[in-house]
């Protein structure tokens, strides 16, 4: 079965310094990974994803995640916070061979003071 | 280029009785997706259209919930009779690729508080 897990339910960093909010996966095929955000009232919004290729990928607002498969993680990163980022930050997989459905984690809120 | 709709809100409603929330994707999305957020828990899959039939409805928690997408185009999620855990935020999301790896544009959402 597939599974997401973002261990972190809140992380806090300083403005100015590197962020990581957590996850890892499993699946029992090949993963295709996402992770989207989602701002107070607002509906999720997509950041990056990862298909195949390069296990760096960059996305939306200056984040990136690095799909690590012996790992089976999928960490989303930012060198340098803003207060901005302040939100709510879901992860998601989808098995390339069982189903359509996006598998999302619960949540981490990340908190960005200044 | 309008976003993914949904309406209501916000819906708060005693226990037993029902609810409709409705979904607008985007315009020549032909998949659909219905979400549901327990607070403080993960975002479950509920079903997934693609145009007016039903793909994959394996999320559905049971009969109580029901499903339509006359004409391949909204959506409306029917929770009738409403029980207590049934209170959370319903998300609908849309997408136009017809493969597993396209991002999905999500809704903002529809509370329902069943009381």
């Amino acid at each position: 079965a597939q599974s997401v897990a973002q261990p972190e339910d809140q992380v806090n960093v300083a403005e100015g310094n590197p962020l990581t909010v957590k996850c890892t996966y499993s699946v029992s095929g090949n993963p295709y990974l996402f992770w989207y955000v989602q701002y107070p009232n607002r509906g999720l919004q997509f950041l990056l994803k990862y298909i195949t290729g390069d296990n760096l990928v960059k996305g939306s607002y200056g984040f990136e995640a690095e799909f690590n498969k012996s790992q089976t993680s999928f960490h989303l990163k930012k060198p340098s916070a803003l207060v901005s980022d302040s939100a709510l930050y879901f992860c998601a997989v989808r098995d390339n061979q069982a189903g359509t459905a996006l598998i999302f984690g619960k949540g981490t809120t990340l908190s960005v003071s200044s | 280029e309008a976003g993914v709709t949904q309406f209501p809100s916000h819906s708060v409603i005693e226990k037993g009785q029902t609810v409709t929330l409705r979904c607008d994707p985007i315009s020549g999305h032909d998949n659909l997706y219905w979400y549901r957020r327990v607070m403080g828990k993960e975002i479950k899959f509920l079903l997934h259209f693609v145009k007016e039939s039903k793909q994959d409805e394996s999320g559905m928690p049971n009969n109580r919930f029901l499903a339509e997408r006359t004409g391949g185009t909204y959506s409306t999620l029917k929770v009738q009779p409403a029980e207590l855990e049934d209170s959370g935020v319903y998300f609908c999301a849309s997408s136009q690729e017809l493969g597993n790896t396209g991002e999905l544009f999500f809704g903002e959402g529809s509370r329902l508080t069943v009381l």
